[in-house]
């Protein structure tokens, strides 16, 4: 019963190349999330949706567009990808925008770019 | 500005001893929240904890157990009776309030080894 599911787990691709990352959660939840964390493990926020609507969308280039179908889905399409986005990418959720509960995170996306 | 620092790059302890993973943070919103992650070597992000900032009491799992003094704007992580399965990274992170939603700012991490 996983709850926050990402796919795939890893992906190799080459520079220029678009490619997509797929998250779903059975949790029920309201709120969906992107992070990227980079080779130092430091975790940043990239993207909010509540309810498939954008509510957090930090400095992030244009070439990363998160799309959500449904409130259970949130995908992330990375256009052009550069040398520098080679990162671990985590879908999370959580019940609702207000913090006040956790949020839940998938695996994580390894991306690494040739 | 709101953030969160973890001074311990690293920590180490003895296999059945207690750790405490060091937190601070820095907010000027009466209302915050505080959690602590886990992040195995495997990768995956588990979430241990949560202390809200009207908190009265310290927040405690099972094992884990959070030292949360408000004056000091500090949320240390109490891990009691450590197991080789502990070895891991640790984020502390804060809920910081957005116009429309909120977000979690995280630490640096801690890379905690337990030793047999």
């Amino acid at each position: 019963d996983t709850a926050v599911s990402q796919t795939p787990k890893y992906l190799v691709t080459q520079m220029g190349n678009d490619k997509s990352i797929k998250c779903e959660q059975n949790l029920g939840h309201d709120t969906m999330y992107w992070y990227k964390q980079d080779s130092k493990k430091f975790l940043k926020i990239m993207f909010s949706y509540n309810n498939k609507e954008l509510i957090i969308n930090e400095t992030v280039p244009n070439r990363f567009s998160p799309k959500s179908p449904d409130k259970a889905h949130l995908n992330l399409h990375i256009n052009s990808l550069e040398l520098g986005d080679s990162a671990v990418y985590f879908c999370a959720s959580s019940q609702d925008p207000t913090g006040n509960q956790p949020q839940h995170f998938g695996d994580g996306t390894r991306l690494s770019i040739l | 500005a709101q953030k969160i620092t973890q001074t311990q790059p690293g920590m180490f302890v003895q296999e059945k001893e207690a750790v405490t993973l060091d937190c601070t943070y820095d907010t000027s919103d009466p209302s915050y929240g505080l959690f602590w992650y886990k992040q195995p070597s495997s990768g995956e992000m588990i979430f241990l904890i949560y202390q809200g900032s009207y908190d009265q009491q310290n927040a405690t799992e099972g094992r884990y157990s959070l030292n949360f003094q408000k004056a000091r704007k500090s949320a240390n992580l109490v891990i009691s009776a450590s197991q080789l399965g502990d070895s891991a990274m640790y984020f502390c992170a804060m809920r910081v309030k957005e116009t429309s939603g909120s977000r979690l700012t995280f630490g640096e991490g801690t890379q905690l080894t337990v030793n047999p």
